[in-house]
């Protein structure tokens, strides 16, 4: 099966932007949907991005999502910044199983 | 609005089998539009996708823990559990049921149980 991998942690300061990739170690990340949760300390995974780049209903549009086919990874971005979004973040994707990213740890300066 | 609880034992000896159940509120399990999931993450780590059931009872598991894991439903009781057979100490983890999508989005999560696996 294939693996996502995170970088481990990102910080920035309120009202900039982050970025987190999740690269898919093989198979191409074109050919499944990914899922991006974040939890926060204590709670359980939250949906803030779906099929790629679907927000549900309450997400604010901060959120984006992306798929890049040339580096085979998706990526969530985080724009306006706010303490509130101070969380870890997953992806996820399927293939014959469900696979979960390694994990980003976000931290708001 | 659809919610998810995870209910069994806190504490579980090596060796012995852990058994969760999950209990749907708000919606029926025996849609045709979701499979049911339970995905795992030990204290301080990621996430991990234990294995997937569907209401009819087909069923697929992560092949790293197919062959301890047993997972079933109870349509009549809204209802789908999790055996673990043969835990270990780093089968301890907060144990969390969720509806997956066909398009393999899990949502919503249960709260979540932790299960320590001491004598």
């Amino acid at each position: 099966n294939f693996m996502l991998t995170q970088p481990h942690s990102v910080s920035e300061s309120p009202g900039k932007t982050v970025t987190i990739s999740c690269t898919r170690s093989s198979g191409s990340i074109a050919s499944n949907y990914v899922q991006w949760y974040q939890q926060r300390p204590g709670s359980s995974p939250t949906t803030v991005i779906y099929e790629d780049n679907q927000r549900p209903s309450g997400v604010p549009d901060r959120f984006s999502g992306s798929i890049d086919s040339s580096s085979n990874s998706a990526s969530l971005t985080i724009s306006g910044l706010k303490t509130e979004d101070e969380a870890d973040y997953y992806c996820q994707s399927y293939d014959s199983s469900n696979v979960f990213g390694t994990g980003t740890k976000v931290t708001v300066l | 609005q659809l919610q998810l609880q995870e209910s069994g034992p806190g504490l579980v000896k090596p060796s012995e089998t852990l058994s969760l159940t999950c209990t749907v509120s708000g919606g029926s399990i025996s849609s045709s539009s979701y499979y049911w999931g339970w995905i795992r993450q030990p204290p301080g780590k990621g996430l991990e996708w234990i294995g997937s059931i569907y209401y009819s009872g087909s069923t697929y598991y992560n092949p790293s823990l197919k062959s301890r894991v047993t997972i079933s439903v109870d349509t009549s009781k809204n209802q789908f559990s999790l055996k673990l057979s043969s835990v270990t100490a780093a089968d301890t983890a907060v144990y969390y049921c969720a509806r997956r999508t066909v398009t393999t989005w899990f949502d919503p999560w249960g709260q979540g149980t932790l299960v320590t696996v001491s004598s």
